[in-house]
């Protein structure tokens, strides 16, 4: 089944707390991206890689890290999560127009 | 700056009761313009893809459309299964593989 997968789908952490949420996808897609959705604010992008060693920043970069060293894998890293990080955090990976997004990290930081 | 705007915030029909959800944009160029669907406490599914002014794409009881400086999400007889979170995205040429997105239109439909 082509899937995009992050884990963990909850996490309560605190503030300072390195941490990383895992994506992952299996339909060898090249372009990959974060969001974060708030309410009010909507879906607003992160970080995104238009293929393997190639990243950049989108709108809301600030406090977050990326690496994308194989095609399928794109982890987002918080150095020092704060709790203005509190969100819900969306990996998608594309083919053509279609954005494919995965089922969503639920983060607390306390 | 680009910027989507989606209205109505909120919409509630009732079944059959058909109705349009727009998107409006401004950007310094469009490379295209999507329509999602979220279920709550789950990740954005894709709709539609529309790249040029007059450009139509239809889907069941959905169907999308494109000008110049919007886009209408029309359903048609809507049924209880099309409640949901519709949201508009846009990709621009100022930034090639950013995607910026509105706040949504939350859809109930009543039986």
């Amino acid at each position: 089944e082509a899937q995009v997968t992050q884990n963990p789908r909850y996490l309560i952490t605190v503030t300072g707390k390195k941490l990383t949420v895992t994506c992952s996808q299996n339909m060898n897609h090249e372009y990959m991206s974060w969001y974060r959705q708030d309410p009010g604010l909507g879906l607003r992008q992160i970080y995104y890689s238009m293929n393997v060693e190639v990243t950049d920043k989108g709108d809301v970069p600030e406090g977050y890290k990326v690496s994308r060293k194989e095609k399928r894998n794109f982890p987002l890293i918080l150095e020092s999560p704060s709790p203005n990080q509190t969100s819900l955090y969306f990996c998608a990976s594309r083919s053509g127009g279609e954005q494919y997004f995965g089922p969503g990290t639920r983060l607390t930081v306390t | 700056e680009d910027q989507v705007t989606q209205s109505p915030e909120a919409l509630r029909l009732q079944e059959g009761e058909s109705s349009s959800l727009n998107c409006s944009y401004t950007v310094s160029g469009l490379r295209g313009l999507f329509w999602y669907r979220q279920d709550p406490g789950k990740g954005p599914e894709f709709l539609f893809t529309l790249y040029s002014a007059g450009e139509e794409k239809e889907k069941e009881r959905l169907k999308a459309t494109l000008t110049k400086k919007e886009s209408f999400l029309h359903i048609t007889a809507p049924k209880p299964e099309d409640s949901a979170t519709y949201l508009c995205a846009v990709r621009t040429t100022s930034g090639t593989y950013k995607y910026i997105f509105g706040t949504g239109t939350r859809l109930k439909v009543l039986a």
